[in-house]
């Protein structure tokens, strides 16, 4: 079954630092998502992409973040100069068909950041 | 009035038991409907789509009413496997013709022996 793939795992960074989270989606996905989940509480959407370029983002998605599909495989959120309440499982999806017919997610990016 | 509630739970039941979770949405133009399963720590996985019909899928039963803007989720003899959080995702439509999909903060179940 195809996969969507998150790396890393489980990073850890400085209060301060930039990190970059990767995603690989499902390879004829058109559509893209970043979500996150800090521990306890429910999924947040943050941003969708679409042919190349950034088709909704939640107040959430300031301008710390940003996102970035740089080889037409990986698709990437930054941020920029992470804090202490950045921590939070971080998950990418895919969808096809514009996501009516539902999303697949990876397993996530748990971020801690110190 | 939140756009996708749930009641948070948890439901605690024995194996074999039949357990209903609900929820509300606020946003009338939404236009497809889930049920994603969560286990602790884990990415959320697609359990089933829900229709206006209805719809099964073995010992699961989704149902959608569209005018009180409500859904269901039905486990029917339930299994310990089936512990884990389950998240209603509603789908809101852009402007463009694609969506993005909101959650609810998802209903907890313990099956236990």
């Amino acid at each position: 079954e195809p996969e969507v793939t998150q790396t890393p795992s489980h990073q850890v960074t400085q209060m301060g630092q930039e990190v970059i989270l990767r995603c690989v989606p499902i390879s004829n996905h058109l559509y893209f998502y970043w979500y996150r989940q800090i521990l306890g509480q429910k999924v947040e959407f943050l941003v969708s992409f679409y042919n190349n370029e950034i088709s909704e983002k939640s107040e959430i998605f300031d301008d710390q973040f940003s996102v970035e599909r740089p080889d037409g495989s990986n698709f990437t959120l930054k941020i920029r100069s992470t804090k202490l309440e950045d921590s939070a499982m971080y998950f990418c999806a895919s969808s096809g068909q514009t996501g009516f017919y539902g999303y697949t997610f990876g397993s996530g990016t748990r971020l801690t950041v110190v | 009035r939140k756009e996708v509630e749930q009641d948070p739970g948890p439901f605690n039941v024995p194996e074999g038991a039949t357990v209903a979770f609900n929820c509300t949405y606020s946003n009338s133009a939404s236009q497809s409907f889930f049920w994603y399963r969560q286990d602790c720590r884990k990415e959320p996985k697609l359990l089933m789509s829900v229709y206006s019909s209805g719809n099964e899928d073995g010992r699961f039963t989704a149902q959608l009413n569209r005018a009180s803007q409500y859904i269901s989720l039905l486990i029917r003899d339930s299994k310990l496997s089936d512990s884990a959080t389950y998240l209603c995702v509603v789908n809101r439509v852009l402007t463009g013709g694609s969506y993005i999909p909101t959650f609810g903060r998802g209903t907890s179940l313990i099956v236990h022996p």
